[in-house]
């Protein structure tokens, strides 16, 4: 069974600092990747995505880098903003309809 | 992006009745969505997945007969929770696939469930 992992499990930072968060899995045998964000009591809203055959995806301030072969994907945020705040989700998709999440970082960019 | 809605967004019942929360894919259809539970502070764990218009998979340890799920559209997935207790209070997600090109999940914004 797949298993996804992040760390660290909370992170602090100044605001304007660039942050990389990590998530491994166990499985290499990924259809794709993919990164959320969740604000407390709401749903996931969709980040990045990342096929098995790409090895990064940028949108704005965020890149996704994925290394299959190790297990391994990063989230990199660039000049960290308080509006970034919240619990960064990965989940790695094995088989086209199922997906398996990390136990997410949750960021805090202090003003 | 494809967008997912849910209702109720928070529900409060009493011990022992039933509660239904639907999820619609609102611009797309979706043939596969999936339902999650997530408790404070922890990851999602996924239920089990509807496929329209036949029976949904659950995730080994989820109780069928207590979570009913019917997907009886291409838009509309809906999670009843029957004979609810407090220990099924928690907050429920779902999620619909678009298939292309890249199968990627969109989440709906979440259900409260607090069973009194």
């Amino acid at each position: 069974k797949q298993e996804v992992t992040q760390i660290p499990a909370a992170l602090s930072v100044p605001e304007g600092e660039n942050l990389v968060l990590n998530c491994s899995f166990t499985d290499s045998a990924i259809y794709n990747l993919q990164w959320f964000r969740q604000d407390p009591g709401k749903g996931l809203t969709s980040l990045l995505l990342i096929q098995s055959s790409q090895r990064e995806q940028t949108s704005g301030r965020l890149n996704a880098s994925l290394d299959k072969s190790s297990g391994r994907s990063t989230l990199y945020i660039a000049a960290s903003q308080p509006g970034d705040s919240a619990t960064y989700l990965c989940a790695v998709n094995p088989n086209f309809n199922k997906f398996y999440f990390g136990s997410g970082t949750k960021l805090n960019v202090k003003p | 992006g494809a967008v997912v809605s849910q209702h109720p967004s928070r529900v409060i019942c009493k011990s022992g009745t039933s509660v239904k929360i639907e999820c619609r894919s609102l611009d797309f259809q979706a043939t596969t969505m999936f339902w999650y539970r997530q408790f404070p502070k922890q990851s999602l764990m996924l239920m089990a997945t509807s496929n329209e218009g036949s029976k949904a998979t659950y995730e080994q340890g989820v109780e069928k007969d207590k979570f009913l799920i019917n997907h009886a559209s291409l838009t509309l997935s809906t999670l009843t929770v029957t004979s609810a207790h407090p220990e099924d209070s928690s907050f429920y997600i779902c999620s619909a696939e678009v298939v292309n090109p890249y199968n990627e999940q969109f989440f709906g914004p979440g259900t409260r469930l607090t069973v009194l």
